[in-house]
């Protein structure tokens, strides 16, 4: 049975700085999905990771994917304000997706 | 095109009502799915319907029935609210041979 994992679960983190999210999974998964979750509302869409290897890019967002060691990073380059959100890592066989606890990134000024 | 709508938005219930949410696409998705998010928790998964006329089970389908009605439509039935059901709900659709899942806006329920 799959289970995600992700760390840290909070993070507090000045604007400008780096960091990254870790998202650990147990079993075999045929994708990593990444969301971002503002308070109150629902997911967006950030990434889907298909293959070992795979990186994907949006402005300060990038994901990678190491399916051999069962992990994907969401790093966070220059954060600014409006980063802040909670983060979700999914992995999932056949669209049944199994979410991690999220990430909630809180940057300060 | 409204994507996935939910209603209602927020709703209360007492122990032992039962209430059924309700989940539309305008996007002829083939496969929809019902979770659940508690504070602190990611989603977990109810039930799904991977087509028209199927229906399974997820992570925590237990104190739920679904209906897929129809391609656009997909229901979630509490038949007896628990005040462990205190939720907020969202229910997602995708597109046959995408990877994606579209989420709908959530419907907030607590039950007292």
């Amino acid at each position: 049975e799959l289970k995600v994992e992700q760390n840290p679960l909070f993070l507090s983190m000045q604007e400008g700085k780096n960091y990254t999210i870790y998202c650990n999974y147990s079993t075999t998964s045929d994708r990593l999905y990444w969301y971002r979750q503002d308070p109150g509302k629902s997911l967006e869409s950030l990434f889907v990771l298909l293959s070992n290897g795979a990186v994907k890019q949006e402005g300060r967002l990038m994901a990678s994917l190491d399916t051999k060691a069962r992990l994907s990073t969401l790093h966070i380059t220059a954060a600014v304000h409006d980063l802040s959100a909670t983060y979700f890592c999914a992995g999932g066989n056949t669209g049944k997706l199994i979410f991690g606890q999220g990430t909630t990134l809180q940057v300060k000024p | 095109n409204a994507g996935v709508t939910q209603t209602p938005k927020f709703q209360v219930l007492k122990t032992g009502q039962s209430m059924t949410l309700q989940c539309a696409q305008d996007m002829n998705h083939n496969s929809m799915y019902w979770y659940r998010q508690d504070p602190g928790m990611g989603l977990r998964l109810i039930y799904y319907s991977a087509s028209e006329g199927t229906t399974d089970k997820g992570e925590v389908p237990n104190g739920y029935n679904v209906s897929r009605l129809n391609k656009r439509e997909f229901s979630l039935r509490l038949e007896s609210a628990a005040p462990s059901q205190t939720s907020v709900y969202f229910c997602a659709s995708k597109k046959q041979g995408s990877y994606e899942q579209y989420f709908g806006p959530g419907t907030r329920l607590t039950v007292t």
